[in-house]
């Protein structure tokens, strides 16, 4: 079984810019959720799908937003981005609520500059 | 809301010892604990996890035990192998939700 998809693997962009990040779980499962990783503030939750709703969110600002497809694939989008948002954006799926195991994906590094 | 601590932040052994990392959460309803480990370029794999009526949990060269009255829990490897060098994580969760809180992480070097 295919592992968690993530597009693109690198990203290059600048400050004011927005980006779209995407993400395809494991077949079958049906929860997505999207963490951010950098050295300073380590892995932090940003928010939770689960059929085409949005469950959880994190302690991040409006400008990061995030939708789920019928077919539970996930993107998140950063408006206006600034320097501090360069990190690795990780996807993990799990089969569904209250299905604790999360499996990640290779991520998404972004750069802004 | 919740908050994990890990440590040691860096560990290195021998090829051949145990290493034992150890986490300590802060809420008390916390039920999931999994451990991830993380190689260079690479996203978290999930290796072993527990759910708090659980003690211990074994699976070949690692384990992990959970204390719920003092909070703690910590993964356990033996006989340790070079390509075990990696950052492992330990995270919590809550009933009900799907976000994880991670510890800062242990950057793991076997030494052959």
């Amino acid at each position: 079984k295919a592992g968690v998809t993530q597009t693109p693997r690198y990203l290059i962009k600048t400050r004011g810019q927005q980006v779209t990040l995407s993400c395809s779980p494991i077949s079958g499962h049906r929860s997505v959720s999207w963490y951010q990783q950098t050295p300073g503030q380590g892995l932090q939750f940003l928010f939770e799908y689960f059929s085409e709703t949005q469950r959880n969110k994190g302690n991040f600002p409006g400008r990061f937003s995030g939708r789920q497809f019928s077919n539970s694939r996930s993107e998140m989008n950063v408006s206006t981005l600034e320097l501090g948002d360069s990190a690795l954006y990780l996807c993990a799926s799990s089969l569904g609520r209250g299905h604790g195991e999360q499996y990640f994906g290779p991520g998404t590094r972004l750069t802004v500059t | 809301g919740e908050n994990v601590e890990q440590h040691p932040s860096t560990l290195s052994v021998q090829e051949g010892d145990s290493a034992v990392i150890k986490c300590t959460y802060s809420d008390s309803a916390s039920n999931y604990f999994p451990w991830y480990k993380q190689e260079l370029g690479k996203g978290p794999q999930l290796i072993i996890d527990i759910r708090s009526n659980v003690g211990e949990k074994k699976d070949q060269r690692i384990a992990v035990t959970l204390n719920k009255t003092a909070k703690h829990f910590s993964l356990h490897i033996t006989e340790t192998q070079p390509e075990d060098s990696a950052v492992y994580f330990c995270a919590a969760s809550i009933p009900g939700f799907q976000k994880l809180v991670f510890g800062t992480g242990t950057r793991l070097l076997v030494s052959p």
